[in-house]
Order: structure tokens, then sequence, then C-alpha cells
């Protein structure tokens, strides 16, 4: 029963470029949530998706971040133009349709922008 | 709007040694979740404990223990004997209950960087 995977596990992009982070749910989990944790700092929630819907994107920079959880495949949290500042750790959490609080993470995407 | 605040940045103690964490949270929610998360120098997120609102009772489990009061909005954990292997960033998190479907989003804590030095 595999847990939840990110992918790629270690990214560098350099200033400007576009970084992809996926993230594909645990068996039968359709809610995916991203978080981000930017250095020695904790993590902070971004958005909260479910099949082919953004529930919640409170968390999301206004600009150049977007994220999408498609009918097929997994989860993607796509930076533009990524600046120094987007280096972290990029984590996601899924859960079961109904009734659970419990997220299960995946082991983070670490991005670092040159 | 809720709160986790980990007053220990850091903390460096013998092997052997007890250890407790603390949690302080604020929420206007009358129901909601407490959870412990590990993130050893890997940094994968490890979940330790989830508590509910409603139960009070501290909680044991081989050297940790974990001490919910609501009255005083606290949820510490503590660590018994500690070993080099506990050396880890703690984050304690707080999440709306939710029902039906399920949604909210985790609030968390800055996190406790615990140095367990043999």
């Amino acid at each position: 029963n595999a847990g939840v995977m990110q992918n790629p596990r270690h990214l560098v992009r350099r200033r400007g470029q576009e970084a992809r982070l996926r993230c594909s749910p645990m068996k039968g989990h359709s809610h995916v949530y991203w978080y981000r944790q930017l250095p020695e700092e904790g993590l902070k929630f971004m958005v909260y998706l479910q099949k082919e819907n953004i529930i919640d994107e409170s968390g999301m920079p206004k600009e150049r971040f977007s994220a999408e959880f498609p009918k097929e495949g997994p989860s993607i949290l796509r930076i533009q133009q990524v600046v120094r500042g987007d280096s972290a750790a990029y984590f996601c959490a899924t859960t079961p349709p109904a009734g659970y609080n419990e997220q299960f993470f995946g082991p983070g995407t670490r991005l670092t922008v040159l | 709007a809720q709160k986790v605040t980990q007053a220990q940045t850091e903390i460096s103690v013998v092997e052997k040694e007890d250890v407790t964490l603390d949690c302080v949270y604020e929420t206007r929610d009358t129901t909601y979740y407490l959870f412990w998360y590990k993130q050893p120098p890997s940094g994968e997120l490890v979940f330790l404990i989830r508590r509910n609102s409603f139960d009070e009772q501290n909680e044991i489990s081989g050297r940790y223990s974990w001490n919910f009061q609501k009255s005083t909005s606290s949820f510490n954990f503590t660590i018994t004997a500690s070993q080099v292997v506990d050396s880890a960033v703690y984050f304690c998190a707080l999440i709306k209950a939710g029902g039906g479907t399920s949604y909210g989003k985790l609030t968390f804590g800055q996190g406790t960087i615990l140095t367990v030095h043999p």
C-alpha cells in the first residue's frame, strides 16, 4: 500500500525558470493539501484541492503560483519564473474523501533556486 | 484565526534526560484536533499523535507522553530517557474538526529543534 508520493525529491532551477512539483495521493485519497516550509520555519498552508476543484487557495502567493488536481494523474504545484525566495521544501498531504482529519504527508520536494 | 506557538526554538539535552516540548494554541473552534509531527534530519514528516479536543486524557506511547490541558490551551510532549535518535525538529499542529467531507488546513507551530547529545 504505497504512501503519498512526491517527485522530484530535489529540484534545482535557475531564476526565471518554471518549477513543477508533483504529488500522487495514497490510494483512495481524493483531497490534496500543499504546504511550504521556508528555511528554519514551520509549514505554511498553501492550497487545498479536490479532484478538478480548488477548494481553498488562501495561502497561495497571488502571482506565479498555481495548483491543479486533474481527474487523472497527480496534483501539480506550478511555480513560474522562480526567484531565490521560492527556495523551500514543498510538502503535499492527502486525506480520504470524508470524515478524516489526519493528513498523510509525502516526503517533500526540496526546491533550490540558483 | 488559529495560532500555534512553540516558544522553545531549540533544546539541547544529554542522552537519558527527560525533555518536554511545549505547545500552546489559539482557536475559536469548539472542536478541533491537535497533532505532533517529527521531522528528522532526512526531512520527511513523521506523524506522532492526534488528539481530539473532547479527549483530555493524557496518552503514553513507549517513551513518549502527551499532556493535553484545554483550560490552558496546551498540548505538551514529553520524551522520557531521550536518545540520540530523538534528535529532530518537532512540530505541533492544529486543525478544525470537520464533518462530512473532510476539510481543513493544518496550522503549524514554528517547531522546536531538539538535539540529544550522547
